[in-house]
């Protein structure tokens, strides 16, 4: 499935390192999202962007720090991250609009912090 | 804020065995989505149900929403390897389908494991 990419598929970074993770839809959606996914944790949405837009901020450390240059295009930047925010980071997109919103997810990024 | 609890949290089956997860929100949903993610891999839709009650199936797996819309269930019959994996269940982040567009609150996963 090529819907969805995100680039890079594994990151090591250290506490003080700035990073980027890019993601990117080829399927004409009009939302993108960020989650986060631990290990025993369900996935917890981090951000919502629709039509460029962001709509959704869930408590999410300002060390995160999102940006959807279009309605292709989401990235997330990172900076002076901790331990506890390894994890696997999953794109997603839909199509909202009336009918059923599934959403189409990525790869992920598996991103450990030393 | 809405939470959707699934249960079990792990279940082992024999091939050929069944299976079957339940989810339960704390409020009513307008549809309830279900996703399947492989080891190793990332989240795929699986299934929308958007009716009281109603009842879908695709090959051996079987998916109900509850009539109050508050609990749904995925049912497989007679598990096989490529079974492997953690479904999750996901209903709308406001419940009844507000203004919270896109927005999905997943449950935790129920992580099934077949052996051979």
């Amino acid at each position: 499935e090529t819907g969805v990419t995100q680039t890079p598929r594994h990151l090591v970074m250290g506490m003080t390192n700035k990073k980027s993770l890019k993601c990117e839809q080829h399927l004409g959606h009009n939302a993108m999202y960020w989650y986060k996914q631990s290990a025993k944790k369900p996935l917890e949405l981090m951000f919502v962007y629709n039509f460029k837009e962001q709509t959704e901020n869930n408590s999410v450390p300002s060390r995160f720090s999102p940006e959807c240059p279009n309605s292709s295009h989401l990235f997330l930047h990172l900076h002076t991250l901790q331990p506890e925010d390894s994890a696997l980071y999953l794109c997603a997109s839909s199509q909202e609009g009336p009918g059923i919103h599934e959403q189409y997810f990525g790869p992920g990024t598996r991103l450990t912090v030393t | 804020g809405q939470q959707v609890m699934q249960i079990p949290q792990y279940q082992h089956v024999q091939e050929g065995e069944d299976f079957t997860t339940y989810c339960n929100s704390s409020t009513t949903l307008s549809n309830i989505q279900w996703y399947k993610q492989r080891p190793g891999g990332h989240p795929v839709f699986l299934i929308q149900l958007v009716k009281s009650g109603e009842v879908k199936k695709q090959k051996r797996l079987t998916f109900q929403f509850g009539e109050a819309k508050k609990n749904s269930s995925l049912h497989i019959t007679a598990t096989q390897t490529t079974d492997v994996g953690t479904y999750f269940c996901a209903g709308p982040g406001d419940g009844a389908g507000g203004t919270s567009y896109g927005k999905l609150t997943f449950g935790q996963g129920t992580i099934l494991t077949v052996h051979p």
